[in-house]
């Protein structure tokens, strides 16, 4: 099974302000995801993050807000854009094994906005 | 629309109960079933995984048992200790790549 990391692990944020985080898999892996969890809640697809080209963004969710970076098959950055406090969540990148599809999840990062 | 719910939202057993996590998806044109424990502000380890062909799987003191027909799947976890506290999740996959996550059970066993 793959291997994820994820940087920051936690992080305090102002308002207005831009995060990035960053996810790294040490295999390469042709389909990563982003998903949020806020506060209480269940997991919420944000993205899937596409090698070469643009990110694929789930309903409600937008590439001004959440950029996304894939930049190798190893490596994928979400930035969270002009925050507040509503974005306060643990965000977490997935892979998926290729032929069985079973995902599995960075250590996530935990983001609250003040 | 993938919908998955589970029940129930919280159990709390003494220790050493045998116990049964339930799942629930609308939509039975699933791919895979996953299920995933998760510890509280940490990311999800992946317990186990039940292919659309599949009816079980097991490992260890888990078994996931998979009903694409009733729109249904459980986690049975053996003999519970205090190390099964956790929240558990399930997700469906469709067709498509997307998993759709339950709203998870939150449990609690006492020593």
């Amino acid at each position: 099974s793959a291997v994820i990391s994820q940087k920051p692990s936690r992080d305090i944020c102002q308002r207005g302000t831009s995060l990035t985080i960053q996810c790294q898999v040490d295999s390469q892996v042709t389909m990563m995801f982003w998903y949020r969890q806020q506060p209480g809640q269940s997991l919420t697809l944000i993205a899937t993050a596409n090698q070469g080209s643009e990110a694929t963004y789930e309903s409600g969710f937008v590439i001004d807000k959440f950029p996304i970076s894939r930049p190798n098959l190893t490596f994928s950055t979400l930035t969270v854009s002009n925050m507040s406090p509503e974005d306060s969540s643990i965000y977490l990148c997935s892979v998926e094994e290729q032929g069985t599809r079973e995902q599995y999840f960075g250590p996530g990062t935990r983001l609250t906005v003040t | 629309k993938q919908e998955v719910t589970q029940i129930p939202a919280a159990l709390s057993v003494p220790e050493g109960e045998n116990l049964v996590l339930n799942c629930s998806f609308t939509d039975s044109a699933i791919y895979n079933l996953q299920w995933f424990r998760q510890d509280p502000g940490k990311g999800l380890t992946s317990l186990l995984l039940i292919q659309s062909s599949q009816r079980e799987q097991t490992s260890g003191r888990l078994n996931a048992s998979l009903d694409k027909s009733s729109g249904r799947s459980t986690l049975y976890i053996a003999a519970s200790q205090p190390g099964d506290s956790a929240t558990y999740l399930c997700a469906a996959a469709g067709l498509t790549y997307k998993y759709i996550f339950g709203t998870g059970t939150r449990l609690k066993v006492l020593a």
